[in-house]
């Protein structure tokens, strides 16, 4: 069966420090890969997308970066933190053999930017 | 562009009652729909799916939806709600994107809150 997997699960950092947030899918072979941001009373907004290796769709312009250097392997990246880069973030993968290639999630990463 | 819908940002229900929790969308296109729960502090899960076939769509933890076209509606029910059913419901809609890959477009949220 398939897993996925999110770490770290917690992260507090200063404003202006670095950021990544790492996730692996197991068991599935090229997945679609994405990276979603919860902030509170926003519900989920979709940050990235991945459909193979090195190739990522940024959806809205911000302050985060996303690289898949491996085929099951996707990293959340910031260069500087902001305040408002604070949130919950969500792994999720999907596949195009399953049928209407529902989207499966990790367990989430806390950000809390100080 | 596809969105989604949720009338209703907290529902508060008693033990044992009947909850129905709200979901409409608008798109151009077919769609794929899903509920996904949220329990405190983890990731989603899917709850259900309407891909084709029967309107009517069974899930885990008791939990059914009803897909109207007519209406763009697919509403989440249950008959009889346990505390444990405590948690955030997003209702979400698939889209198509190039290259394959879907994006799923997801509402705001739904509390909801099962007291003794």
């Amino acid at each position: 069966s398939q897993t996925i997997h999110q770490w770290p699960a917690t992260l507090v950092q200063p404003v202006g420090s670095p950021l990544s947030l790492e996730c692996t899918v197991e068991g599935t072979s090229n997945p679609n890969l994405y990276w979603y941001r919860q902030a509170a009373g926003r519900g989920l907004q979709l940050l990235f997308y991945s459909v193979g290796i090195g190739q990522i769709s940024s959806e809205v312009p911000q302050n985060l970066s996303a690289s898949r250097p491996q085929d099951r392997q996707f990293i959340l990246s910031s260069k500087k933190l902001l305040l408002s880069d604070s949130g919950f973030y969500l792994c999720a993968w999907s596949s195009e053999r399953t049928t209407g290639n529902t989207i499966y999630f990790g367990e989430g990463s806390w950000l809390t930017v100080v | 562009a596809q969105s989604v819908t949720q009338l209703d940002s907290q529902v508060p229900v008693f033990e044992e009652a009947p909850v129905e929790l709200r979901c409409n969308y608008s798109s151009s296109v077919s769609v794929y729909l899903f509920w996904y729960v949220q329990y405190p502090n983890q990731g989603l899960q899917l709850l259900l799916k309407y891909l084709s076939g029967s309107t009517l769509v069974k899930g885990i933890n008791g939990f059914e939806a009803e897909f109207n076209k007519s209406q763009t509606s697919f509403h989440l029910r249950k008959p009889s709600v346990h505390i444990s059913d405590t948690a955030e419901y997003f209702c979400a809609v698939s889209e198509r994107r190039g290259g394959g890959s879907e994006k799923l477009v997801f509402g705001k949220g739904t509390k909801l809150t099962v007291n003794p």
